[in-house]
């Protein structure tokens, strides 16, 4: 059962256009959410982070807005370029014992960028 | 600062044989490490949590005894395929966290394509 939603599954915008990338969830014990991006042959690179206790963060161009009531979260892109094209990746953390905690994904939703 | 190396970057082997991949944090101490597995276009998905000095937790429906799991070091971490087969052959990733900063971020290596021919 997939825990955490993603869509749209690929994104296709102009240059100077907003991506928006759109997660949810169910399991109300998640309570860290990273996006990741990912090029093609790479691992994952952190991009931005959350907790479930803000609305919204920014950081530099990226922004991810948190609605804990509907469980949802997306990730926007302002003033997209065309080296933004890649894989991104939404998560969703809980705890697993110990000291450890686990990270689900989303499917991933390749985003092209276009000149 | 929080790099993750892996090695071998990419790995082609014959049906049959043992590949063994190593995950290092460069920068600090990773007393918990994460392998996963991700096929073409698809999600990355959790093979198993290693913490340092202690047997490794696999996940749901990972095989124990194909994918061993070494965690011998707050550095080091290894996977290995035993008796690898094509059905093996995946985008093995690994990540680290370094729990001494109190950070919940895990930071991935680069990846290593195994191909089992």
């Amino acid at each position: 059962q997939q825990q955490v939603k993603q869509s749209p599954q690929s994104l296709i915008v102009q240059k100077g256009g907003i991506p928006i990338i759109n997660c949810a969830y169910e399991n109300t014990a998640f309570d860290y959410f990273p996006w990741y991006q990912q090029f093609p042959g790479k691992g994952p690179a952190l991009l931005i982070a959350i907790r479930p206790d803000v609305s919204e963060k920014k950081e530099g161009r990226f922004t991810i807005s948190f609605n804990k009531s509907a469980k949802q979260f997306s990730l926007h892109i302002m003033d997209s370029q065309p080296g933004d094209s890649a894989t991104y990746f939404c998560a969703a953390s809980t705890y697993s014992g110990g000291s450890n905690y686990k990270l689900t994904f989303g499917k991933g939703t390749l985003l092209t960028v276009n000149p | 600062g929080a790099v993750v190396s892996q090695h071998p970057s990419w790995v082609i082997c014959k049906s049959g044989t043992s590949v063994k991949i190593e995950c290092r944090s460069l920068d600090f101490q990773a007393t918990t490490m994460f392998w996963y597995r991700q096929f073409p276009k698809q999600s990355l998905m959790l093979m198993a949590t290693s913490n340092e000095g202690s047997k490794a937790t696999y996940e749901q429906g990972v095989e124990k005894d194909k994918f061993l799991i070494n965690h011998a070091s707050l550095t080091l971490s290894t996977l290995t395929v035993t008796s690898a087969h094509p059905e093996d052959s995946s985008f093995y990733i690994c990540s680290a966290r370094d729990q001494a900063s109190g950070v919940r971020e895990q930071f991935f290596g680069p990846g290593t394509r195994l191909t089992v021919l």
